[in-house]
């Protein structure tokens, strides 16, 4: 099973700054299986971000993926207000299916 | 638009069992598979299984084989997740979440249900 792990556990920024959240995973693996979601408290996740390139409905494009063999970024620029929330990486489409890294926080 | 309502929150005791529903609008319910995922108290989140609303198939994470059963019930658009044995460990937000096509297990989840808080205490 190939496990994610994310850094930081917490990212503290101020709006209008650059957020670079980390997403590792144990084995190499594409980008195209890699996936990442937004929650906030007493919320379900939102899918922000799978494959290599493809925003889900609604995203903007301030949020961007990137990366390759074990390592992958989300890069939020001009971070906003709304965007302060934890942040989860998918590995998808292996065995098991699905895989979650442990989350980042981002914080005010 | 779409939409997943799942039903709501439930005690058990240790040792029981609990179904949770997930009813679905907004979309062709066949054309997309079903998820489960959880979410312990101040945890992360694990998928727990898939099933095709189009055939019924399954997939379960290793940790939940023999004690979760995924059904789907096309004519209504609703799909459940029952898990038996209750644990405490297995006090959690159960998540169904609906995969961007109905391709396989393995695919992204674009739409997630509200959540069922599922407590398990004597």
């Amino acid at each position: 099973e190939i496990v994610l792990t994310q850094s930081p556990g917490t990212l503290s920024l101020s709006p209008g700054e650059s957020a670079t959240l980390s997403c590792r995973t144990s084995q190499s693996v594409s980008s195209s299986y890699l996936a990442w979601y937004q929650q906030k408290p007493g919320q379900a996740p939102r899918l922000l971000i799978y494959g290599p390139s493809n925003r889900a409905t609604g995203i903007p494009d301030r949020f961007s993926g990137s990366g390759s063999g074990t390592d992958f970024t989300l890069t939020i620029s001009r971070v906003e207000p709304d965007d302060f929330a934890v942040y989860y990486c998918q590995h998808f489409g292996g065995s098991p299916p699905h895989t979650f890294g442990q989350g980042t926080k981002l914080e005010i | 638009q779409v939409q997943l309502v799942q039903s709501g929150a439930e005690v058990e005791k240790p040792g029981a069992s609990v179904k949770v529903s997930c009813k679905t609008s907004g979309y062709t319910f066949i054309n997309f598979g079903i998820n489960w995922v959880r979410q312990a108290p101040g945890q992360g989140l694990e998928w727990m299984g898939w099933i095709s609303t189009y055939n019924g198939n399954t997939n379960y994470a290793q940790n939940f084989q023999g004690r979760v059963t995924l059904t789907a019930d096309t004519p209504t658009g609703a799909a459940y997740m029952e898990l038996r044995s209750l644990r405490s460990d297995d006090t959690a937000i159960y998540y169904c979440a609906r995969a961007i096509s109905a391709a396989g297990p393995g695919l992204p989840f674009d739409y997630w249900g509200q959540g069922t808080l599922v407590t398990v205490s004597s």
